[in-house]
């Protein structure tokens, strides 16, 4: 059983550039999330999804995309990567409303 | 939106010595989590509460609910050196599914 996986777990990207971290869970937990830490500080919402084909804003969307097409997948689009986008990122999943969110490793982002 | 503050932010703890995190969030809560973090790690699931009032025990870790459900506390006795990490709280809203964590309290213990 692996529980929540996340890839890359470093990840170096230019100004400008795009990509996708890929989150994908094997419980078959509806609720899944996507959480940024910035250094010292605590977990922000960036996006959540409470089942396939539905997602919502967090806390800090803006730069970011998700779609989720399957229970197990639930990836994260940076659109234009810039500077103020270096953290750590950090998905989640978990039964429904709770009352545990399976933390994945976690996804070290560096924007030049 | 919801907010969840935590007090302190860091606690420099003497081994054996107790001390006490605080969470408080701006709105009623149906329930709250609390996470531990070790450096470098990702958060690891500690406990939930649920009750108002509620208060639970994970060994030298006292976990308590307040009456209103919008604060809570995590009490540590005789602390030791695997207590290092950084303690959150996430309080899920009384009408949604957003969990929220507050800005966690680093723990630094001195032997």
């Amino acid at each position: 059983n692996a529980g929540v996986t996340q890839t890359p777990k470093f990840q170096v990207l230019k100004t400008g550039q795009s990509m996708t971290l890929q989150c994908a869970q094997d419980m078959n937990h509806e609720y899944m999330s996507w959480y940024r830490q910035d250094p010292g500080m605590g977990l922000r919402l960036i996006h959540y999804s409470v089942g396939a084909g539905i997602t919502d804003q967090g806390e800090v969307p803006n730069g970011y995309n998700v779609s989720r097409s399957t229970t197990e997948d639930f990836p994260l689009r940076l659109l234009s990567a810039a500077p103020s986008q270096t953290s750590v990122y950090f998905c989640a999943s978990s039964y429904s409303v709770g009352p545990e969110a399976f933390f994945g490793q976690g996804t070290r982002l560096t924007v030049v | 939106g919801q907010q969840v503050m935590q007090i302190p932010q860091y606690q420099h703890v003497q081994e054996g010595e107790d001390f006490t995190t605080y969470c408080n969030s701006s709105t009623t809560l149906s329930n709250i989590q609390w996470y531990k973090q070790r450096p470098g790690g990702h958060p690891v699931f500690l406990i939930q509460l649920v009750k108002s009032g509620e208060v639970k025990k994970q060994k030298r870790l006292t976990f308590q609910f307040g009456e209103a459900k919008k604060n809570s506390s995590l009490h540590i006795t005789a602390t030791q050196t695997t207590d290092v990490g950084t303690y959150f709280c996430a309080g899920r809203e009384a009408a949604g599914n957003k969990l929220t964590f507050g800005g966690g309290t680093r723990v630094l213990v001195k032997p």
